[in-house]
Parts: structure tokens; sequence; C-alpha cells
């Protein structure tokens, strides 16, 4: 079946500007979360989603970032007055339960570059 | 705060080489463990995970991982590397404030010489 899906792919954006990042999660999953992964670095927990609700948010840096699923399967993450500090890959996974044992199946991630 | 470190960044191994990968955690308390692999080209896939039981864990494409608790220590390990397992991997760690929050080891990027 499909898997975890991100869009765009590539994101370019100027300093200031706002954007959107997409996540269509595996069909079914009810708990989905957004990773952040610097360069050489791991990813970095943002937000956790179990259905509609965002059930844990502790990982988003301030607040301009904010994040949606106002459906429970899709989920839209936002970032307000990019900032450069901002450029990173931004990553979905979703799991069909949440904590152990389920396994978070990983989208390809959105490459964000604020010039 | 819990934390993991891997140790080595980079390594390059030839084809039929062995391979074990340092990976470390902060927490002392019960951790459930994992080791992700990501291809070129390719998302963060499982590769093995261990919550309880037996400390020697067996995952896909032959490679395990060892969990020794008084070491805070869940190393990978492989007897003999192919090409195809050129990737980079990283382990992850939850357990202290959240079961579903993952923290991640920087990785390490694995290069086998054909």
């Amino acid at each position: 079946g499909a898997g975890v899906s991100q869009t765009p792919s590539n994101k370019v954006t100027e300093k200031g500007k706002y954007v959107e990042l997409r996540c269509d999660p595996i069909s079914g999953h009810t708990a989905l979360y957004w990773y952040r992964q610097s360069l050489g670095q791991g990813p970095e927990f943002l937000i956790y989603f179990q259905g509609t609700g965002a059930a844990d948010d502790s990982g988003l840096p301030n607040d301009r970032f904010f994040a949606v699923r106002p459906e429970g399967s899709v989920s839209t993450l936002k970032i307000q007055r990019t900032e450069r500090g901002d450029s990173a890959v931004y990553l979905c996974a979703s799991s069909d339960g949440a904590g152990v044992p389920y396994e978070q199946y990983f989208g390809p991630g959105t490459r964000l570059t604020v010039t | 705060a819990q934390s993991v470190s891997q140790h080595n960044h980079h390594v390059i191994l030839s084809e039929a080489a062995s391979l074990e990968l340092g990976c470390n955690y902060s927490y002392g308390g019960t951790v459930n463990l994992f080791w992700y692999v990501q291809y070129p080209g390719q998302h963060l896939q499982l590769l093995l995970k261990y919550f309880s039981g037996d400390p020697l864990v067996k995952g896909i494409k032959g490679f395990e991982a060892e969990f020794i608790k008084s070491k805070f220590s869940f190393n990978l390990r492989k007897p003999s590397v192919q090409w195809s397992d050129t990737a980079e991997y990283f382990c992850a760690v939850n357990g202290m404030d959240s079961n579903y929050q993952l923290i991640w080891g920087a990785g390490t990027k694995l290069i086998i010489k054909p």
C-alpha cells in the first residue's frame, strides 16, 4: 500500500515568508508525528497528533511553528516569518497506534531552505 | 535530558568485513531502543527494535543488536557487510517521559567499498 507522502519535496523561501508543509499519513494510521532534521543531526521531535488533536507539541521551537490535522488524516506544518535557522529537512511519520510497540513509518521529508 | 550518542559519524568498510556501530543512551530507567536505516535517496525505515526479553535482537537484512543495560548500550552488528548496506544508520530511544517520542542519535554514515 501507499506509504507516508510529503509535499513539496523541496521548498525554497525567503526569510520572513510563510510556508506550509503537508503530510499524508498511511491510511488508517491514527498517530502522526513531525520531526525536524538539521544537517549532520538525527531527527528532532516537534509534535505528535492522536487523531485530530495535538497530544504533545512540546518540541515546537517557538510560536512561529504550528501544525494542524483537522480531519485526523492529512497534517500541515505551518511556519510563520521564516528564519534562516529554520532550514532543515522536515519529516513526517505515522503509526497505527501510539507508543510501543507501534512502529513509526516515515515519509521522504520536505527539504526547506530559507534564503 | 535524555540523549543518544553514536560514536562514529563515518565508517568505511570493505565488502565482507564485520560491522559494529556504537550507540549509547543516557537514561537509566526502562527504555525502548531502535535502529533505523536510511538508504541513499530513500526514507527512514526500521531496522530492528528492542522492547523487552532477549537482549539480542535480530532485524532485517542480517543485522542484529545487543542491549547491554549495564553499559547503556545498544550496538548494531552485522558479521559480513555488502555493498548494498551503504546507508546512514540512526539509533533512537524512548521511555523517559514518553513512550512515543523518539530521541535520536546524530547518525553514522556507512560506506561499503565493493
